[in-house]
């Protein structure tokens, strides 16, 4: 059974960092492609990151700089390195899959003073 | 401002069809055929519903379906039930940086 869990959200001020983490179960993350989406409260979905199979990594223009993805395949895990966080980084992260077919179940990041 | 445009709601009675469209540009939804809806019940993760403009992956139901003409691809949900009441949103690849862009997403009403 395919199971993407995510963890590591929480409340941090602005300025600060974060790590979320997603320890995927089913499948092997470094023969695919992973993302991170996510959703401001209220709001729609909005594309973050990919790291592709090879390993080439590429942003949303809207965290380039200040996020960054990456994996641990001993550990089949997916990660996202979030600093200098703004309170419009307010949102539930997702990791997903591949073109997006399978997701966890989100962890809510909140940038707030 | 999402970079597809979807109306921000539909409805429809139970039984009957709904068509939710999805518009883009040359970039996007015109220039490939990578088209997927997704589904989101309140408080839920997303669920795929549609790939690659018309696949559907296994376990969702063939009453939903999907489509493409020119920039706009559409999604159909025919024997509308009560539980399809909920979130729609579209997504388009747009080339290797880009990545992905989704649409504003739809409320479906079931009434």
């Amino acid at each position: 059974e395919v199971q993407l869990v995510e963890s590591g959200g929480g409340l941090v001020q602005p300025g600060g960092s974060l790590r979320l983490s997603c320890v995927v179960s089913g499948f092997t993350v470094s023969n695919n492609y992973m993302n991170w989406v996510r959703q401001a409260p209220g709001k729609g979905l909005e594309w973050v990151s990919v790291i592709y199979s090879g390993g080439s990594t590429y942003y949303a223009d809207s965290v380039k700089g200040r996020f960054t993805i990456s994996r641990d395949n001993s550990k089949n895990t997916l990660y996202l390195q979030m600093s200098s966080l703004r309170p419009e980084d307010t949102a539930v992260y997702y990791c997903a899959r591949n073109g997006f077919d399978y997701w966890g179940q989100g962890t809510l990041v909140t940038v707030s003073s | 401002q999402s970079a597809l445009t979807q109306p921000r709601s539909v409805s429809g009675s139970p039984g009957q069809s709904v068509a939710i469209s999805c518009t883009g540009t040359s970039s996007d939804v015109g220039g490939y055929n990578y088209v997927s809806w997704y589904q989101q019940h309140p408080g839920k993760a997303p669920k795929l519903m549609i790939y690659d403009v018309s696949k559907r992956p296994s376990g969702v139901p063939d009453r939903f379906s999907g489509s493409k003409s020119g920039n706009t691809a559409s999604l159909t949900i025919s024997g509308l039930q009560a539980e399809d009441e909920a979130d729609y949103y579209c997504c388009s690849y747009a080339g290797t940086y880009t990545f992905r862009v989704f649409g504003g997403g739809t409320k479906l009403t079931v009434l």
